[in-house]
C-alpha cells in the first residue's frame, strides 16, 4: 500500500528565505507525481507536476524533483513571500488513483 | 485551462437528511472523476473512482450505500451523502480526469463544505 509522507508538517519562515519542502513515498513504480497548493478552506492548485520519467520541473519560484528510485522529492520555493502561505500537498499516482500526502502548513511572515 | 466547478460550494443541514453534491467538469470530457474527503488539518482521503456508465469503485472503509456516487455523463458526477450524520462533516472534493492510463492530469474542483447538526 502506497503511503506518503511529507516532512516537515508546518513550516513558519520570514519572507525572503528558500524553502525545501520534503515528500516521501513507499512504493517507487509512479506515474508522476504532482505538488499542490491548498489555501485554508479552498480548493487545491496544481503548481507541478513531473511524470515519472523526468527528473525536475520548474515554474518561476519553485522547483520540484524526483527520485523515483529512493521515493523522494523535494519542493524548493526560493525568495519566499507572505503570499506563498500555505499547505502544500505532494501526490503520487499510482495506476488510476491520486495518493496524497499529509501536507506542510507554510507560513512566511512578513 | 480545464475548469472543474462543485455546487453547493456549502451545505448545513440537519441530521438525518441526505445531501446531494455536484460536479462538473465544463469545457472537457470526465471519463473519469474521483471524490475526495478532508477533515480540518488532515490530507484528501480518496472515497471511490467512477467513470461514466459504471459503478463507481469505493476505497476500503468507505460505504457505498452511505455515499451513492452516479456518474451519468461525461461532464457530471454526484454524490449523495445520505441520511447524513455529524461525522459525515466535512469539505468533498472531486476531480475529474480525461483519457485512459497513467499520464493523464486530474483537475480538482473547489470543494463542498458540508456541515451536519
Amino acid at each position: 500500500k502506497q503511503e506518503v509522507t511529507q516532512i516537515p508538517a508546518a513550516l513558519s519562515v520570514p519572507e525572503g528565505e528558500n524553502l525545501v519542502l520534503n515528500c516521501s513515498f513507499t512504493d517507487s513504480a509512479i506515474y508522476n507525481l504532482q505538488w499542490f497548493r491548498q489555501d485554508p478552506g479552498k480548493g487545491l492548485t496544481s503548481l507541478l507536476l513531473i511524470q515519472s520519467s523526468q527528473r525536475e520541473q520548474t515554474s518561476g519560484r519553485l522547483n520540484a524533483s524526483l527520485d523515483k528510485s529512493s521515493g523522494r522529492s523535494t519542493l524548493y520555493i526560493a525568495a519566499s513571500q507572505p503570499g506563498d502561505s500555505a499547505t502544500y500537498l505532494c501526490a503520487v499516482r499510482n495506476t488510476d488513483k491520486l495518493i496524497f500526502g499529509t501536507g506542510t502548513r507554510l507560513q512566511v511572515f512578513p | 485551462g480545464a475548469v472543474v466547478s462543485q455546487h453547493p460550494s456549502w451545505v448545513i443541514c440537519k441530521s438525518g437528511t441526505s445531501v446531494k453534491i455536484e460536479c462538473r467538469s465544463l469545457d472537457f470530457q470526465a471519463t473519469t472523476m474521483f471524490w475526495y474527503r478532508q477533515f480540518p488539518k488532515q490530507s484528501l482521503m480518496l472515497m471511490a473512482t467512477s467513470n461514466e456508465g459504471s459503478k463507481a469503485t469505493y476505497e476500503q472503509g468507505v460505504e457505498k450505500d452511505k455515499f451513492l456516487i452516479n456518474h451519468a455523463s461525461l461532464t457530471l458526477s454526484t454524490l449523495t451523502v445520505t441520511s447524513a450524520h455529524p461525522e459525515d462533516s466535512s469539505f468533498y472534493i472531486c476531480s475529474a480526469g480525461s483519457g485512459a492510463g497513467g499520464g493523464e492530469t486530474q483537475y480538482f474542483g473547489p470543494g463542498t463544505r458540508l456541515l451536519v447538526l
